[in-house]
């Protein structure tokens, strides 16, 4: 049972345009969502998180939308570039177990 | 932000043998260190999780005499796999979460590459 599901599977923006990334979840049990941005070899790198309380957060060029009635949340990536491309995941760390789930993940292209 | 090491990068062992990943946070104390497993191209897995001096908890369908999960210290962790087979590899990454913070933020390591042949 995939307890996160993220969408797209894979997304090519042109440079400077906005990238998005969507994810929904079904347990309320989850309590803090972050995302992590993974390049080929890598670990995840933390990329911004959100809490469920809050709406929008932002960080520089990154965007989180959260609709907590909804079960959803995204990423948005304003003024998109090629160093950006990796591949994005959403997470959520539910409240008991303290442990994160991933979503499948989003291969984010880039093009100059 | 905080780091976290995982030694060796990358690894192969002849199946049947075993083969241990570090794991250590180097500028903070971690009370839980997570392992995951990542096949190409798809999602991080949880294995187990294991909080300092007591038993690692293992997720399901996680082998715990397979994947043998060390938490000794507030800094160190270690994944054994035993036995391995070609089956085995795949990428193995742990996390970590410390009191340095609110206890949300978990950090990862660079991740370890395991082939079995």
């Amino acid at each position: 049972q995939q307890q996160v599901k993220q969408s797209p599977q894979s997304l090519i923006v042109q440079k400077g345009g906005i990238s998005i990334i969507n994810c929904a979840y079904e347990n309320t049990a989850f309590d803090y969502f972050p995302w992590y941005q993974q390049f080929p070899g890598k670990g995840p790198a933390l990329l911004i998180a959100i809490r469920p309380d809050v709406s929008e957060k932002k960080e520089g060029r990154f965007t989180i939308s959260f609709n907590k009635s909804a079960k959803q949340f995204s990423l948005h990536i304003m003024d998109s570039q090629p160093g950006d491309s990796a591949t994005y995941f959403c997470a959520a760390l539910h409240t008991g177990r303290r442990a994160l789930t991933f979503g499948s993940g989003t291969r984010l292209q880039v093009q100059p | 932000g905080a780091v976290v090491s995982q030694h060796p990068s990358w690894v192969i062992c002849k199946s049947g043998t075993s083969v241990k990943i570090e794991c250590r946070s180097l500028d903070f104390q971690a009370t839980t260190m997570f392992w995951y497993r990542q096949f190409p191209k798809q999602s991080l897995m949880l294995m187990a999780t294991s909080n300092e001096g007591s038993k690692a908890t293992y997720e399901q369908g996680v082998e715990k005499d397979k994947f043998l999960i060390n938490h000794a210290s507030l800094t160190l962790s270690t994944l054994t796999v035993t036995s391995a087979h070609p089956e085995d590899s795949s990428f193995y990454i742990c996390s970590a979460r410390g009191l340095h913070n609110s206890g949300n933020t978990i950090y990862f390591g660079e991740g370890s590459w395991l082939t079995v042949v």
